[in-house]
């Protein structure tokens, strides 16, 4: 069964940073591509960023660009998204998927929330 | 990245087929075949229900569908049930590679 479960969501304040984990199981880890997928509390769904299988391809959000790095450890089956100079803006849930083919994002987890404030 | 544009709610008596629009550009829905559709309950994560514009999961119902013309993509759901009421949103790929996800749609059976 396919799994991924997002940690290390809080309270952080503007200008900080955050990192967040992705723990991926029940696939083959390194042969899919992942993303970062966020929602603002009672907004739509906003992507973020998404790593290709290998590590070598990275693709962001105008909205994040300079600020989030996404990266992954295929020895661990996990992703992360490096989270620098956060804004009050970038609350939200945050949810990372497996992509499926081209940049369908199938299993998803039930995120974890990052609140930015003073 | 600009919201693909889809109405904000839809509503229909049980049994009954609705159907969800979701407009964008040349740029995204009208450029690939790379719209998908998801499904989200209150406080539950996002369900993928169609992919490549048509194409549907398995394990996914078979009242659900899509299509696309042109610049706009569609989400039908036939046979309405009460389950179905949720949060519907599309998503494409687009020509900066990046991801666009429309603005949400609210289902309602009424």
């Amino acid at each position: 069964e396919v799994q991924v479960l997002e940690s290390g969501g809080g309270l952080v304040q503007p200008g900080g940073s955050l990192r967040l984990s992705c723990a991926a199981s029940g696939f083959t880890f390194s042969h899919y591509a992942m993303t970062w997928v966020r929602q603002a509390p009672g907004k739509g769904l906003e992507w973020v960023s998404l790593l290709s299988g290998s590590g070598g391809d990275t693709y962001y959000a105008d909205s994040v660009k300079g600020r989030f790095t996404i990266s992954r450890d295929n020895s661990k089956n996990t992703l992360y998204l490096q989270m620098n100079s956060l804004r009050t803006e970038d609350t939200a849930v945050y949810y990372c998927a497996q992509v499926r083919g081209i940049w369908t994002f199938d299993y998803w987890g039930q995120g974890t929330l990052v609140t930015v404030s003073s | 990245q600009s919201a693909l544009t889809q109405p904000a709610s839809v509503s229909g008596s049980p049994g009954q087929s609705i159907t969800i629009s979701c407009t964008g550009t040349n740029s995204d829905v009208g450029g690939y075949n790379y719209v998908s559709w998801y499904q989200q309950h209150p406080g539950k994560a996002p369900k993928l229900i169609i992919y490549e514009v048509s194409n549907r999961p398995s394990g996914v119902s078979n009242r659900f569908s899509g299509s696309k013309s042109g610049n706009t993509a569609s989400l039908t759901i036939s046979g309405l049930q009460a389950e179905d009421e949720a949060d519907y949103y599309c998503g494409s790929y687009t020509s900066r590679s990046t991801l666009d996800f429309g603005t949400g749609t609210k289902v309602t059976v009424l």
